[in-house]
């Protein structure tokens, strides 16, 4: 079945620094999703990139899907520690299906 | 307010005494699912409704059931209930394929 890796599974910056994660599908994605769980919350909801090579940005984060619509990133620059938690993605496979597949996360620890 | 809610938020509970979590959602979305979360396993899909009678299987479907009697309403069964169904859950509503909105998590320890 489909699966998604993301990686890495854990990441600690010092504030200021910058973070990537990656995601990477085993199948073709009609849409990827990137949500955010802050420690003890539940993941909410940050952005969907829809189209090969879409390039989005929200202040300091940049999304990115990649142009065969298998991979995503987020960048996020000069890290906060309010960026705290874990990012995760999530893709829906191309072909109608309503099944989310959500990657493992990756876990954001900033020190100050 | 838009917003998913679950009840309960913690319950600690003894192996097999049935238990049901519930989950409501106000926005009028026709899919609901539930999700399992474990450390280093990141959330893992139980169960999914795409509408009123209609639920299919997730990942990890063993050892629990679902109804979606009403649109807003999408509970979460647990029969039997088992050390390993221990876990953090969630359940989560949109409209077809679009952002899912999260409730708070249910905390479920079973002894």
């Amino acid at each position: 079945g489909q699966q998604v890796m993301q990686i890495p599974q854990y990441q600690h910056v010092q504030e200021g620094e910058d973070f990537t994660t990656y995601c990477n599908s085993s199948t073709t994605l009609s849409n990827i999703q990137w949500y955010k769980q802050r420690p003890g919350g539940h993941p909410v909801f940050l952005i969907q990139l829809v189209k090969s090579g879409e390039v989005k940005k929200q202040k300091r984060l940049t999304f990115q899907f990649g142009e065969a619509k298998k991979n995503s990133s987020l960048h996020i620059t000069a890290t906060q520690t309010t960026d705290v938690g874990t990012y995760f993605c999530a893709g829906s496979a191309q072909g109608g299906s309503e099944k989310l597949v959500f990657g493992k996360g990756t876990k954001l620890t900033v020190n100050p | 307010e838009a917003q998913v809610t679950q009840n309960p938020r913690y319950l600690i509970t003894v192996t097999g005494k049935k238990l049901t979590v519930t989950c409501s959602q106000n926005m009028n979305h026709e899919y609901m699912s539930w999700y399992r979360q474990d450390p280093g396993l990141g959330l893992r899909q139980i169960y999914y409704s795409m509408n009123v009678e209609v639920t299919d299987k997730g990942d990890v479907p063993e050892g629990y059931k679902v109804s979606r009697k009403e649109k807003r309403n999408f509970p979460l069964i647990l029969e039997s209930p088992s050390p390993n169904q221990t876990s953090l859950y969630f359940c989560a509503s949109s409209w077809r394929g679009q952002t899912q909105y999260f409730g708070p998590g249910t905390r479920l320890t079973v002894l």
